[in-house]
């Protein structure tokens, strides 16, 4: 089974400071990853997607993430934070199902960003 | 494309009474999926539709759930004799069929339900 692991609940930053989320995988095959975040009361917006091409994966608003196989991660980084970063944020692996893909969710990491 | 769409926002219900969500996907895509998210965690898969056949169904999904996609359209959830437990945000989210499998799904704001 697929599984992803967030080592942080809560990330606090200054903003123009880099911010870092991680986040670790299990999967018993090459796995396709991606980050989506939340706003409050709001859906979830896909941020990234890794799928077995560029390990280097650019996404949306600066953000970046780079999947490391040797270490199971697929660490999110941007350089500079902006207060409108503030939000949820969920690292996610699918898996297949009946033609479509399943995703499991971690259990997120709530950014916050400060002046 | 005008998004994947939910009705309604929120919900509050008495426990014990019957409850239906709809969701109308983005027109153009033939997969759609069922979330729920309880407070602080991460949406956990609930089931899975191509066009209108329901090709999985979590473990999540008690008898009490039916869910229902008639014209490959629009789909509804429907909670029967609801609990508190069943207090949460109900996403649907959808994606392109014929492609890859992997392909990112897009969600809806989802709808709130809360059990009084």
């Amino acid at each position: 089974a697929q599984s992803v692991t967030q080592l942080d609940s809560h990330v606090s930053v200054s903003e123009g400071t880099p911010v870092l989320l991680r986040c670790n995988y299990s999967s018993s095959y090459s796995p396709s990853l991606f980050w989506y975040v939340q706003h409050p009361n709001k859906g979830l917006q896909l941020l990234l997607k890794y799928t077995s091409a560029a390990t280097l994966v650019k996404g949306i608003n600066g953000f970046e993430a780079e999947f490391k196989k040797s270490e199971t991660s697929f660490h999110l980084t941007k350089p500079s934070a902006h207060m409108s970063d503030a939000a949820e944020y969920f690292c996610v692996v699918t898996s297949l199902t009946g033609g479509g893909n399943k995703l499991t969710f971690g259990t997120g990491t709530q950014l916050k960003v400060e002046l | 494309d005008t998004g994947v769409s939910q009705d309604p926002r929120h919900k509050i219900t008495k426990r014990g009474q019957n409850v239906t969500f709809r969701c109308d996907p983005i027109s153009e895509h033939n997969r759609l999926y069922w979330y729920r998210q309880t407070l602080g965690q991460g949406p956990e898969f609930l089931t899975y539709f191509q066009n209108e056949a329901q090709l999985e169904k979590s473990r999540l999904l008690s008898d009490r759930f039916s869910a229902e996609r008639p014209k490959g359209s629009f789909s509804t959830l429907e909670i029967q004799r609801t609990e508190q437990g069943d207090s949460a945000m109900y996403l649907c989210a959808s994606s392109p069929g014929g492609g890859p499998s992997n392909q990112p799904q897009h969600f809806g704001d989802g709808t709130r339900l809360s059990i009084l």
